[in-house]
């Protein structure tokens, strides 16, 4: 069965104190890892997909990185704008394009 | 262009009513699909479309029934909603990935309540 792991549950850091999100995975065969945001009361919105180990994809302040088994989204200088639930999703081989989402890591960037 | 769209954005239903929620997209996706997220679980697909005319069943399709009649459409119905309902839907949509990337691209969500 796929799975989805992602840590820590939350995290709380100040503004310009750089860190990184993790997320582990467990499927057959990896088509792609992507990475959501979600703010309150909002839809997912897509940021990156990565689809083999050793890529990496940036954004702004965010940077995507994917291995055999993990993947890291690095949150450096963050502002408070960056605040949000992250969430990864694995997508296996197969028909459907499926996603199997992990529960999100709470991102709060305090002044 | 709109996006994904969903209908209604709230609703509160009793125990043994039915109601069925909309989702729209307008960027000529073939795959769409219909998740509930509820506080630490995650999102969790509960069917899902491949193309007009088609549907599948999910992680959790029990209760509820779909139907894609037409392409930029995807209906989610709850025949005899129960408590255990209560969540916040979502709908998306992607491409079928032939030369384009599988990301999905959400809707604002439905937040449903059965009492």
């Amino acid at each position: 069965e796929d799975q989805v792991t992602q840590s820590p549950e939350a995290l709380r850091l100040q503004e310009g104190e750089s860190s990184s999100l993790n997320c582990s995975y467990t499927v057959s065969g990896l088509r792609g890892l992507f990475w959501y945001r979600q703010d309150p009361g909002k839809g997912p919105e897509f940021l990156f997909t990565l689809y083999s180990a050793g890529e990496e994809k940036e954004k702004e302040r965010l940077k995507a990185t994917l291995t055999k088994k993990e993947s890291f989204l690095h949150i450096t200088a963050p502002k408070p704008e960056d605040s949000a639930t992250y969430l990864c999703a694995a997508q296996e081989t197969g028909g459907g394009n499926k996603l199997t989402f992990g529960t999100g890591t709470q991102l709060k960037v305090e002044l | 262009n709109a996006g994904v769209t969903q209908t209604p954005k709230f609703r509160v239903l009793k125990t043994g009513q039915s109601m069925t929620l909309l989702c729209a997209q307008d960027m000529n996706h073939e795959y769409m699909y219909w998740y509930r997220q509820d506080p630490g679980m995650g999102l969790r697909l509960i069917h899902y479309s491949v193309g007009e005319g088609t549907t599948a069943k999910g992680e959790v399709p029990d209760g509820y029934n779909v139907s894609r009649l037409k392409k930029q459409n995807f209906l989610l119905g709850l025949e005899s909603a129960a408590p255990s309902q209560t969540s916040v839907y979502f709908c998306a949509s992607s491409w079928d990935g032939r030369g384009f990337d599988y990301e999905q691209y959400f809707g604002p969500g439905t937040r449903l309540t059965v009492t």
